[in-house]
């Protein structure tokens, strides 16, 4: 089985600073794939970023990047340049092996302030 | 880029009803789509896996006779909450990949937040 753990409940940051989200995780599956989710309180899920197991760079996307650091099993998401639209929950999870399904984290909750 | 269109996006319906939620791919076709529930101020939680063609597939915990899923076409599946009940009032929401492959990410409908009064 697998799990993803967010610590941070939630987080505030001011606008143009950049802000890094915990996520840890824990699978005995060599092959994995992490991926960021951000949802606004309109409620949909919106992709943010993915990161292979096997990928040596960490990913990037425009504002964001994922710093995956693989011995300590973690995927933090840094967004960079903070604007007050990113204020919203985000998500991190994990799909494992070929099960496709996504196992989230119970997410942290983002406040962009002025 | 891919869309997964879900319907209704609210409804309140009495105790002991059912209730049937829609979930379509609009410009792409999906044999496999999930459906996830959402808790207020929670995490998503996988309910099941609809399989077009075929049965659902549906985790541990969740009744199977409550939450009926069918994968009729390629386009779409249905949730249909049995005889509802307050406790079933959450957030539904259904996802669904536009291609195979690593790093495909799900995409996910506007989800559908159900009252059971």
């Amino acid at each position: 089985a697998q799990k993803i753990t967010q610590t941070q409940p939630g987080m505030f940051v001011q606008e143009k600073e950049a802000v890094t989200l915990d996520c840890t995780y824990d699978t005995s599956d060599p092959s994995y794939g992490l991926f960021w989710y951000k949802q606004p309180s309109s409620g949909e899920m919106i992709f943010l970023i993915y990161q292979g197991s096997y990928d040596q760079q960490n990913a990037t996307e425009g504002r964001y990047s994922l710093n995956f650091q693989k011995a300590r099993k973690s995927a933090n998401l840094v967004i960079s340049a903070s604007q007050l639209g990113d204020s919203a929950m985000y998500f991190c999870a994990i799909e494992t092996g070929t099960a496709s399904k996504l196992t989230f984290g119970t997410g942290t909750r983002l406040q962009v302030t002025l | 880029g891919a869309v997964v269109s879900q319907h209704p996006s609210r409804v309140i319906c009495k105790s002991g009803t059912s209730v049937k939620i829609e979930c379509r791919s609009l410009d792409f076709q999906a044999t496999t789509m999930f459906w996830y529930r959402q808790f207020p101020k929670q995490s998503l939680m996988l309910m099941a896996t609809s399989n077009e063609g075929s049965k659902a597939t549906y985790e541990q915990g969740v009744e199977k006779d409550k939450f009926l899923i069918n994968h009729a076409s390629l386009t779409l599946s249905t949730l249909t909450v049995t005889s509802a009940h307050p406790e079933d009032s959450s957030f539904y929401i259904c996802s669904a990949r536009a291609r195979t492959g690593k790093g495909s990410p799900l995409h996910f409908g506007n989800g559908t937040r159900l009252t059971v009064t």
